[in-house]
């Protein structure tokens, strides 16, 4: 079945260390996006990719940084330079959108990054 | 500037109550879509309904139903006879036609069905 894939889980991260999280798609979707949740505050989106070798900033990109040198994954970083880092991540994509509306988002099972 | 409020932060209902979550949208695009997500406790959002702006007629899905209401900005979710499988957050998002797809979603509404 296609879908999304994010590993791993549940993530750990000393103070002062960078760490990545992995999403791979196999929807065949051009577009990808991260997205940062917090309690009571909704998703907010970290970056985005609409085609291989292409990314935006979102609203809060900060402290973050990804690459997408292939079309099925879109691994983000978290960097030392983000100050509040323990957060649920949630990884999604999309067809672009002048191929036809689907559904909106495929989304992710999440990581969820504590530090300690 | 695009704005989703879900003003309800958390609901509890007792098992076989109706409850309706509200949703209150913001957008200067007259075209654009409204979806409904369901966040159980393991964590993906999971899609139940999408609805484009010049399409308001209400919409049943079993126990689940949708009002759409361009006049006011609203796209409330109603989930008839509750069940405790339906204890999740709810969010409700707005995403306008053509160009990429940024999603603004609301902050959630968090439904705990007490059985």
């Amino acid at each position: 079945d296609g879908g999304i894939t994010q590993s791993p889980k549940y993530l750990f991260r000393k103070e002062g260390q960078n760490v990545t999280l992995s999403c791979e798609q196999n929807l065949n979707h051009d577009a990808m996006y991260w997205y940062r949740q917090d309690p009571g505050q909704g998703l907010r989106l970290i970056y985005y990719s609409q085609i291989v070798n292409d990314f935006q900033k979102g609203d809060i990109a900060e402290g973050y940084s990804v690459s997408r040198e292939k079309k099925e994954s879109f691994p983000l970083t978290v960097t030392s330079a983000q100050k509040n880092p323990t957060a649920f991540y949630l990884c999604a994509s999309s067809m672009v959108w002048g191929q036809g509306v689907g559904n909106g988002y495929t989304f992710g099972s999440g990581t969820r990054l504590t530090v300690v | 500037a695009q704005k989703v409020t879900q003003a309800q932060t958390e609901i509890s209902v007792v098992e076989k109550e109706d409850v309706t979550l509200d949703c209150v949208y913001e957008t200067r695009d007259t075209t654009y879509y409204l979806f409904w997500y369901k966040q159980p406790p393991s964590g993906e959002l999971v899609f139940l309904i999408r609805r484009n702006s010049f399409d308001e007629q209400n919409e049943i899905s079993g126990r689940y139903s949708w009002n759409f209401q361009k006049s006011t900005s609203s796209f409330n979710f109603t989930i008839t006879a509750s069940q405790v499988v339906d204890s999740a957050v709810y969010f409700c998002a707005l995403i306008r036609s053509g160009g990429y797809q940024k999603v603004t979603f609301g902050t959630g509404t968090k439904l705990q069905v007490i059985p």
